[in-house]
């Protein structure tokens, strides 16, 4: 069974300031996901990672892919209030069709 | 980029009743699509695979009889909730998977309350 686990689950910090969420799982994968959901909403997709080594960059957002470890990281850099939001990461379950979500990190971005 | 609609957005209905959502791939064809249920302040646990033209695939702990998938055509499938109880209350959101890319798009989600 593939188990996707984040750390922290909750992360309240101050604007301007740096912080890395991380995404462990458990089995070989070779794609990984990381969404944003705001409150009572869907999903909206922030990055696609397909390789070992993969770093990708959107902003504010920095998102990295190690397969061999089985870790992803999200880096957020000088975070403003907009970035408060919960993020997900999801890793697509070799050999099956399925995407399994991991536990979520909810953050906080305060004045 | 490919779009997946979810109707109803919001339902609220009463302890016994039956509820149904639909979820449309809006302009691709996706022969498989995907059920989720979130609970408040909670991850996105998959229900089941919906295929199209065959019956739907449950993951364990999810009881079928309950939560009847549909996948009558390659770009709708429907989940009804029978019999919904309060414990059912939950936001559902279906995905469907792109051909050739494999990238998954997801609907908008549909909260359900059962009173």
């Amino acid at each position: 069974e593939l188990k996707v686990e984040q750390n922290p689950l909750f992360l309240s910090m101050q604007e301007g300031k740096n912080y890395t969420i991380y995404c462990n799982y458990s089995t070989t994968s070779d794609r990984l996901y990381w969404y944003r959901q705001d409150p009572g909403k869907s999903l909206e997709s922030l990055f696609v990672l397909l390789s070992n080594g993969a770093v990708k960059q959107e902003g504010r957002l920095m998102a990295s892919l190690d397969t061999k470890a089985r870790l992803s990281t999200l880096h957020i850099t000088a975070a403003v209030h907009d970035l408060s939001a919960t993020y997900f990461c999801a890793v697509d379950w070799k050999g099956t069709d399925k995407l399994i979500f991991g536990t979520g990190t909810r953050l906080q971005v305060f004045p | 980029g490919a779009v997946v609609s979810q109707h109803p957005s919001w339902v609220i209905c009463k302890s016994g009743t039956s509820v149904k959502i639909e979820c449309r791939s809006l302009d691709f064809q996706a022969t498989t699509m995907f059920w989720y249920r979130q609970f408040p302040k909670q991850s996105l646990m998959l229900m089941a695979t919906s295929n199209e033209g065959s019956k739907a695939t449950y993951e364990q702990g999810v009881e079928k009889d309950k939560f009847l998938i549909n996948h009558a055509s390659l770009t709708l499938s429907t989940l009804t909730v029978t019999s919904a109880h309060p414990e059912d209350s939950s936001f559902y959101i279906c995905s469907a998977r792109l051909q050739g890319t494999g990238e998954l798009f997801f609907g908008e989600g549909s909260r359900l309350t059962v009173l």
